[in-house]
């Protein structure tokens, strides 16, 4: 079975940039999520789909941060413009009802902004 | 407070040692509890989950205390490879998931 995908890996940006990250969950799971995990931090929950509509926003930077799940299959998150305290690395989850709740990480995205 | 909050580490150990970890959480009403492991520069997996009545998978044990709102996770022999950063997770409600500030683990030869 094919894991959580996501990309870019790895993305270097100016502050005052902008930049996308792409997020393909693991077959038939219908919740996804974007965690923002800084260094030394454990992963903070941006948003929260279920299908195609957001289930918990509630800690996502609206000013700057927008993340859609159209089809409810894939998903975007965006942060527009980018900030220094941005740096982070941004990781995709989807949830396994069926494994009693596990939820299954992608290998993130490591964003940088100088 | 916050929602989900962890022993502060770094955790030192040599090896053959045993270890245990703390967490609190906030929210009463939580309804699952998990361990998740990550090791430096990689994403979390599961490690695992905690149930009411304890469990065991091996070397590791994890405790629920629904009354004092903790979980505890104990490592017997600790093994070199045991190094990584331990997250302990709630899930107050509808598949929402709370992350602790993870707890580091260092096993020394």
């Amino acid at each position: 079975e094919a894991g959580v995908a996501q990309s870019p890996r790895y993305k270097i940006i100016e502050k005052r940039q902008s930049v996308a990250f792409w997020c393909n969950p693991i077959s038939g799971h219908a919740t996804l999520y974007w965690y923002q995990q800084i260094l030394g931090q454990g992963p903070k929950l941006l948003i929260q789909f279920q299908n195609n509509g957001v289930v918990d926003d509630s800690q996502l930077p609206k000013d700057r941060f927008s993340a859609e799940r159209l089809k409810g299959v894939d998903s975007t998150l965006k942060i527009q413009p980018a900030k220094l305290e941005d740096s982070a690395v941004y990781l995709c989850a989807s949830l396994d009802y069926l494994a009693g709740n596990t939820i299954y990480f992608g290998e993130g995205s490591w964003l940088t902004v100088v | 407070r916050k929602e989900v909050e962890q022993d502060p580490g770094p955790f030192n150990v040599p090896e053959g040692a045993t270890v245990a970890f703390n967490c609190t959480y906030s929210n009463s009403a939580s309804q699952s509890f998990f361990w998740y492991r990550q090791d430096c520069r990689k994403e979390p997996k599961l490690l695992m989950s905690v149930y009411s009545s304890g469990n065991e998978d091996g070397r590791f044990t994890a405790q629920l205390n629904r009354a004092s709102q903790y979980i505890s996770l104990l490592i017997r022999d600790s093994k070199l490879s045991d190094s990584a950063t331990y997250l302990c997770v709630v899930n107050p409600r509808g598949g929402k998931l709370i992350f602790g500030q993870g707890t580091e683990l260092s096993v020394k030869p």
